[in-house]
C-alpha cells in the first residue's frame, strides 16, 4: 500500500519568487511519482512524472521535481512563479505492481500574490 | 485529439435517488478509472476498468458501481444517494499498460450535489 503526504495545505508567495511545494510518499514496492495542477472547478493536469532514470524530472509550465529515494520524497520547484501559477497541486503515487490506482495527497493550495 | 468527456458537468439530486455519470475517455484508450474529490476527505480511487472488466476497486461501499462498454467508454452509478455524496467525480484515461508508466488524462469532472 502507499500513502503521500503533502505537509503545507497553504503556499503564499509573492510573484516573481521561487517556491518549493513538499511531497513525501511511504510505499512498500517500487513506485511511479506524479504532480497534478487543479485550477478552480476544472478537473486535473499532470505537470510532471518520475518513472524511472534521472532524478531531476522537467515538466511543463517551467517546474521541476526531484525524486529523492532515500528520503521518499517528490518535491516540486519553481525558480520564478507568476499569477497564474495559483491553483492547488497534488502530488500522487502508484505502485509498480500493475495497479492502476493513484494515491494522491491532500493537496497544496499555492497563492501567489503581485 | 479530443479529451475525457464527462457528462453532465453539474447534477443536483435528491437524498435516496440514483445518478449515473457517464466518461469517454480519448479515442485508443483503454483503461477508465473514477475518482471522488471532497473537502474532507481529498482525492479518492474508486475503481478502474479496462477491457470492460475491473481490475481495481477502492474502499467504496457497494452503492457505487461502475462498468465499461466494448468502446470504452465507462459509466458510474451511485444508488440510494447520501447527502456525504456531494463530490466531484472525475474519470481519467490511460493506455492500459501493464503497470501505469504513462500519464492519466483527466476530465473536467461532474459536480455531484445532493440535497
Amino acid at each position: 500500500a502507499q500513502s503521500v503526504t503533502q505537509l503545507d495545505s497553504q503556499v503564499p508567495v509573492f510573484e516573481e519568487a521561487p517556491v518549493e511545494l513538499r511531497c513525501n510518499y511511504s510505499s512498500s514496492v517500487s513506485v511511479y511519482l506524479f504532480w497534478y495542477v487543479q485550477y478552480p472547478n476544472q478537473g486535473l493536469q499532470l505537470l510532471l512524472k518520475y518513472l524511472s532514470g534521472s532524478t531531476l524530472v522537467k515538466g511543463i509550465n517551467g517546474f521541476e521535481a526531484e525524486f529523492n529515494k532515500s528520503q521518499t520524497s517528490f518535491h516540486l520547484r519553481k525558480p520564478s512563479v507568476h499569477i497564474s501559477d495559483t491553483a492547488e497541486y497534488f502530488c500522487a503515487v502508484t505502485g509498480m505492481d500493475s495497479s492502476y490506482k493513484l494515491i494522491f495527497g491532500s493537496g497544496t493550495r499555492l497563492l501567489v500574490r503581485p | 485529439k479530443a479529451g475525457v468527456t464527462q457528462t453532465p458537468r453539474y447534477l443536483i439530486k435528491t437524498r435516496g435517488q440514483q445518478v449515473t455519470l457517464s466518461c469517454s475517455p480519448i479515442s485508443g484508450h483503454r483503461s477508465v478509472s473514477w475518482y471522488q474529490q471532497t473537502p474532507g476527505q481529498g482525492l479518492q480511487f474508486l475503481f478502474e476498468y479496462f477491457s470492460e472488466t475491473q481490475r481495481n476497486k477502492g474502499n467504496f461501499p457497494g452503492r457505487f458501481s461502475g462498468r465499461q462498454f466494448s468502446n470504452s467508454r465507462s459509466e458510474m452509478n451511485v444508488s440510494t444517494l447520501e447527502l456525504g455524496d456531494s463530490a466531484l467525480y472525475l474519470c481519467a484515461s490511460s493506455g492500459g499498460g501493464r503497470t501505469m508508466n504513462t500519464e492519466a488524462f483527466f476530465g473536467q469532472g461532474t459536480r455531484l450535489t445532493v440535497v
